[in-house]
């Protein structure tokens, strides 16, 4: 899993609970992303951010927030207006810029919530 | 709308069979394509890509795709399957002329190569 670290591995939540997700990169990447994998669907892209202190949508934001205060991390908050949380929330980096750049991602945290 | 398609589900192979997993997509100018690997609770993992050039791309754990422009087909291959190739394969699309940042993933396919 490269230099990517997610923590906790495994999160579980009660309905309403505001939640956030820890992800660190050692690897100098300036881009880093947040995906949520269900079972059947693919990955689906939450948020990314090109560089620090900049952060976009992306096509599933809705009851997620982000912030990326430093280069190394990228914390995302899945909030109570989320309507299906439950689910498996990887992280991942890549050199940023319009190049063929591949991601490298985090071992992923399963948050479960009821 | 740009898209990715693997169209199949699930592949199973005998161990030591050829393997293909097949990927199709839908996006405009010339792509960016990559294949990953999923193994279980796991994160991805980079497999290859193909930027421009030859149209037979090698990757890692003896893994290939070839590359069909008029097919706009990126299937993944090896020769000689392995037990430990067992795993959730997804195509992937980065558009070259967007600008952004966006990678469009398929929805995978799930390997089975049985001993």
């Amino acid at each position: 899993d490269g230099g990517i670290t997610q923590s906790p591995k495994y999160l579980f939540r009660k309905e309403g609970q505001n939640v956030t997700l820890s992800c660190e990169q050692n690897l100098n990447h300036d881009a880093m992303y947040w995906y949520r994998q269900d079972p059947g669907q693919g990955l689906r892209l939450i948020y990314y951010s090109q560089i620090v202190n900049d952060f976009q949508k992306g096509d599933i934001a809705e009851g997620y927030s982000v912030s990326r205060e430093k280069k190394e991390s990228f914390p995302l908050t899945v909030t109570s207006a989320q309507k299906n949380p439950t689910a498996f929330y990887l992280c991942a980096s890549s050199i940023s810029g319009e190049g063929s750049y591949e991601q490298y991602f985090g071992p992923g945290t399963r948050l479960t919530v009821t | 709308a740009q898209s990715v398609a693997q169209p199949e589900d699930q592949v199973n192979v005998a161990e030591g069979n050829p393997l293909t997993v097949k990927c199709t997509y839908s996006v405009s100018g010339n792509p960016y394509l990559f294949w990953y690997v999923q193994y279980p609770n796991r994160g991805l993992q980079f497999l290859l890509k193909y930027i421009t050039g030859d149209n037979l791309v090698k990757g890692s754990y003896g893994f290939e795709a070839e590359f069909n422009k008029s097919q706009t087909s990126f299937h993944l291959k090896k020769p000689s399957a392995l037990v430990s190739d067992s795993a959730l394969y997804f195509c992937a699309v980065r558009p070259s002329n967007t600008g952004g940042f966006k990678t469009i993933f398929g929805a995978g396919t799930r390997l089975f190569v049985k001993a």
